[in-house]
């Protein structure tokens, strides 16, 4: 199974600062024949299903804030929320779907400091 | 809009069978989407349990394939999750989801239901 390790498991930041969380998978997550890398990002509010917010790397999914970016290639990818708000409380999990079985890192705790 | 929602037994016995059901309202499951499983615990974190295309083909997680099986109800427009010989390590939040528009396999999930819990006790 691919390893998807996140750093760090959780942050404080202030509002209005920015918030950056770290995914490494234990193996390259891009699929040679279209270049597109298999790593997706979601936020998970309490008592909610995860919400998919960026797809391959770097896509920001429909109705996602613009503060929402994702960059990275190979094995090491980074979510950065620029300008924090109240609202981005959450859980932050990657998900890599290069190869089965699918894998999510542990997860990223954001609060407001 | 595409919405999804787990139904089934809170509660299940170990060793027994664990079966949960997906409504899908708002798109048909005939369309050409992958419909997934995945199951959330403290201990294990976000699991994927496997998933089914509209053409009927499955793809499972390895460490779970002898036990899942996920198939598809059209004229119920819905999907079907069946996980056998049950222990506590099965206790978990199970979510269905759909994939994303146009992924040939192995597809992110795009929309989510609120899942629903499942404990295996005696």
């Amino acid at each position: 199974d691919i390893v998807m390790t996140q750093s760090p498991d959780s942050l404080a930041v202030s509002l209005g600062e920015r918030a950056t969380i770290n995914c490494k998978s234990s193996q390259s997550v891009l699929y040679k024949s279209d270049n597109m890398i298999d790593l997706s990002w979601y936020q998970q509010k309490p008592g909610q299903p995860p919400q998919l917010l960026i797809y391959w790397a770097s896509t920001r999914e429909s109705g996602v804030p613009d503060r929402f970016s994702g960059s990275g290639s190979g094995t090491d990818f980074t979510l950065t929320i620029n300008s924090l708000q109240a609202e981005d409380v959450a859980v932050y999990y990657c998900l890599q779907s290069y190869t089965t079985p699918l894998t999510f890192g542990g997860g990223t705790k954001v609060e407001i400091k | 809009q595409v919405q999804l929602q787990e139904s089934g037994p809170g509660l299940v016995k170990p060793s027994g069978t664990l079966s949960l059901t997906c409504v899908v309202s708002g798109g048909s499951i005939s369309s050409n989407n992958w419909w997934t499983w995945v199951r959330q615990s403290p201990g294990r974190g976000l699991e994927w349990i496997g998933e089914i295309h509209h053409t009927g083909n499955t793809n499972y997680n390895p460490s779970l394939k002898s036990r899942v099986t996920i198939s598809l109800d059209r004229p119920k427009n819905h999907f079907s999750l069946i996980l056998t010989s049950v222990t506590a390590a099965d206790t978990a939040l199970y979510y269905c989801a759909r994939g994303m528009l146009g992924v040939v396999a192995l597809s992110p999930p795009v929309v989510w239901g609120q899942g629903t819990l499942v404990t295996v006790s005696s």
